[in-house]
């Protein structure tokens, strides 16, 4: 079964460009995560999906960030326009809907690192 | 809010030695904690979790006791090897009463673990 997928892995952009991420989920999780590591810092999480709906986006940062997840499959992040306190590495996890467990194991994809100059 | 806390890094140490990489919590509710690892070039992976109090987690010869009365999740491992060499992150999870999990994760800032020979 493949694991969760990130492209591209890496991306380099000027201040005031565009870069949109892709993140595609294992198969059959309706839970999609997006989180950030910035400069060496924390994992900080941005938003959860659950299916094509937004079930948490409280850490996104600010209005220049858009994810969508159109039919419940892969997901975008679009960042317009980039600044240059948004380089850093992106990853996308991906969990199955918890049931009766407490806990709800999320299986990371490999992460893109954005560099914005 | 929710805040993890770990040891600072790096942290270098010889092949066969003991390993301890600390590691405590602020959090409210009943949250799980987890260890994930990140080899280079790789996604996180869940190395290990505890759901509630007591509890220990272990994988791999990694161990971790959740602790309430510290709020503590301490990661050992008796004897490491060169394999070992990865960034370890603490997390936690926040769950309800009924076990219901919230879903994102809150992490630590990592802890880089090197192994020599």
């Amino acid at each position: 079964e493949a694991g969760v997928t990130q492209f591209p892995s890496h991306s380099v952009i000027e201040k005031g460009q565009t870069v949109t991420l892709r993140c595609d989920p294992i198969s059959g999780h309706d839970n999609l995560y997006w989180y950030r590591r910035v400069m060496g810092k924390e994992i900080k999480f941005l938003l959860h999906f659950v299916k094509e709906s937004k079930q948490d986006e409280s850490g996104m940062p600010n209005n220049r960030f858009l994810a969508e997840r159109t039919g419940g499959t892969y997901s975008t992040l679009k960042v317009q326009p980039a600044e240059l306190e948004d380089s850093g590495v992106y990853f996308c996890a991906s969990s199955l809907q918890p049931q009766g467990p407490p806990y709800n194991e999320q299986f990371f994809g490999p992460g893109t690192r954005l560099t914005v100059l | 809010g929710n805040s993890v806390t770990q040891m600072e890094g790096p942290v270098t140490l010889s092949e066969e030695a003991f390993l301890t990489i600390n590691c405590t919590y602020t959090a409210t509710g009943y949250p799980s904690l987890f260890w994930y690892v990140q080899y280079p070039g790789e996604g996180l992976q869940l190395l290990l979790k505890a759901t509630k109090a007591d509890d220990k987690g272990s994988n791999k010869g990694f161990e971790a006791t959740y602790r309430k009365e510290t709020t503590s999740f301490h990661l050992e491992k008796g004897s490491v090897q060169v394999s070992d060499s990865a960034v370890y992150f603490c997390a936690l999870s926040r769950a309800n009463a009924g076990g219901t999990s919230y879903g994102k994760l809150t992490f630590g800032q990592g802890t880089i673990l090197t192994v020599h020979p």
